[in-house]
């Protein structure tokens, strides 16, 4: 079935650093993306959305990229603190009416600082 | 707090045992969905409400497994006679589908173990 996925299930930087977490999405008709953020205990907050006729959407300190030649989605976080630390799960809405999500694995982002 | 309200937020039961977890989405949404998380792994999506009706289930959902939403407000997910293979966080998530499509956002989860 398709499915999506995450590159690395822990990243570790440095405090002050820039934050890339990187997902592959297998369903190309999927029309909706989101990260979220997960802290321990607790529920996946929102971060940022992304549809797919759009290659780049910035937030406050977060830029998300979708490449839809690769299926690839991309969270940037700039100058990463410690709050950020948590799992970051990306997720996608394919063709359901519904709107249900598909999550990936996850990726623990861990910020030295 | 306006945010999508779950309980309880632990749950330890005995494996055969019933369990009830109630949501109470964000007071304006219209859609109500269940997920399953394990440990390490993204929720999975159980079952969703458009105000009372249920209109999608996930194969996940055994027989084992009911929700409800009888007035379009809270919902509640009801697991009877649990297994061990049923402890996970059970959350919930709410959305507005009035002008266009807005994102869910999620409760806190509930923590089932089953022993």
């Amino acid at each position: 079935g398709e499915s999506v996925g995450l590159h690395l299930p822990t990243l570790s930087v440095q405090e002050g650093d820039n934050s890339i977490i990187n997902c592959a999405y297998s369903n190309s008709a999927s029309d909706y993306f989101i990260w979220y953020k997960q802290e321990s205990g607790k529920g996946p907050q929102f971060i940022i959305d992304i549809r797919s006729n759009m290659d780049k959407r910035q937030g406050q300190r977060v830029t998300v990229l979708l490449n839809k030649t690769v299926k690839h989605l991309s969270l940037q976080i700039a100058a990463t603190q410690p709050g950020d630390s948590a799992v970051y799960f990306c997720a996608e809405k394919g063709n359901n009416a519904g709107n249900m999500l598909t999550f990936g694995g996850g990726t623990r982002l861990m910020v030295k600082p | 707090d306006t945010g999508v309200s779950q309980n309880p937020r632990h749950k330890i039961t005995k494996r055969g045992q019933n369990v009830t977890f109630r949501c109470d989405p964000i007071s304006e949404h219209n859609r109500l969905y269940w997920y399953r998380q394990t440990l390490g792994q993204g929720p999975e999506f159980l079952t969703y409400f458009q105000n009372e009706a249920q209109l999608e289930k996930s194969r996940l959902l055994s027989d084992r497994f009911s929700a409800e939403r009888p007035k379009g407000s809270f919902s509640t997910l009801e697991i009877q006679r649990t297994e061990q293979g049923d402890s996970a966080m059970y959350l919930c998530a709410s959305s507005y589908t009035g002008k266009g499509n807005t994102e869910a956002f999620f409760g806190q989860g509930t923590r089932l173990t089953v022993v």
